[in-house]
């Protein structure tokens, strides 16, 4: 079945730019309706979507989070990766990438990595 | 854009049924998905297309909406179901996700 395993900085300095990778083994990077997507859920609180990107590069992102997100996507090496600039303490979470279907009205997260810690240093 | 609305605390005692809500203006137009989560563990879906349980999500678990609210359903809780639910759906612009603030169930 589809495994999804996070990589990337676990400490990040303030003001520089956030860059992790998933890798995604025991299935294809390019199915129809099968979306990419990154979800962080900061120390005790809930979860917060980034975005989300097709194996054909388009991409959807939080408004919230917009101006600094890029989210791209190797086919051939079957990973996605996410980039968020000027990161600050709000920034600190546990970082998840995970498979997402989507179509019509359906939309689901299934399965997820099982996430990695970034902190955010002054 | 919308949000999604979760009651931050329930509790039910064991063996009891419980239900979960999530309310939100998208829930009119796109189904819901539940993840559940406990603690130091990735969240896992155990309800998407709002009543449909993936492989190997016990039969306890369901799922049902009406109007702007999702619900999910535990029927006969059982101590391994004490964790935190988040609901999800898209938003009313069908372009983003939305996720609830999510339950905290404590099993008793």
């Amino acid at each position: 079945q589809v495994q999804l395993q996070e990589s990337g900085p676990g400490l990040v300095k303030a003001s520089e730019t956030l860059s992790l990778t998933c890798t995604v083994s025991g299935g294809s990077i390019s199915s129809s309706n099968y979306y990419w997507g990154w979800i962080r859920q900061p120390p005790g609180k809930g979860l917060e979507w980034i975005g989300s990107i097709y194996y054909s590069g388009d991409t959807y992102y939080n408004p919230s989070l917009k101006s600094r997100v890029t989210m791209s996507v190797e086919r051939s090496k079957k990973q996605f990766s996410l980039k968020l600039n000027s990161m600050t303490a709000a920034d600190t979470a546990v970082y998840y990438c995970a498979r997402r279907y989507s179509n019509y009205e359906s939309s689901w997260f299934g399965p997820w990595g099982q996430g990695t810690l970034v902190t955010v240093s002054s | 854009s919308s949000e999604l609305t979760q009651d931050p605390d329930v509790s039910v005692a064991l063996g009891h049924t419980v239900r979960i809500t999530c309310q939100g203006d998208s829930l009119r137009g796109y189904y819901a998905s539940w993840y559940q989560q406990k603690p130091g563990q990735a969240p896992i879906l155990v309800i998407y297309d709002q009543n449909n349980r993936p492989s190997g999500i016990p039969d306890r678990f369901s799922g049902s909406s009406s109007g702007n609210t999702a619900s999910l359903t535990i029927t006969g809780a059982q101590a391994e179901d004490d964790a935190d639910y988040y609901c999800s759906s898209r938003d009313t612009s069908g372009n983003h996700v939305l996720f609830g603030g999510g339950t905290k169930l404590t099993v008793l």
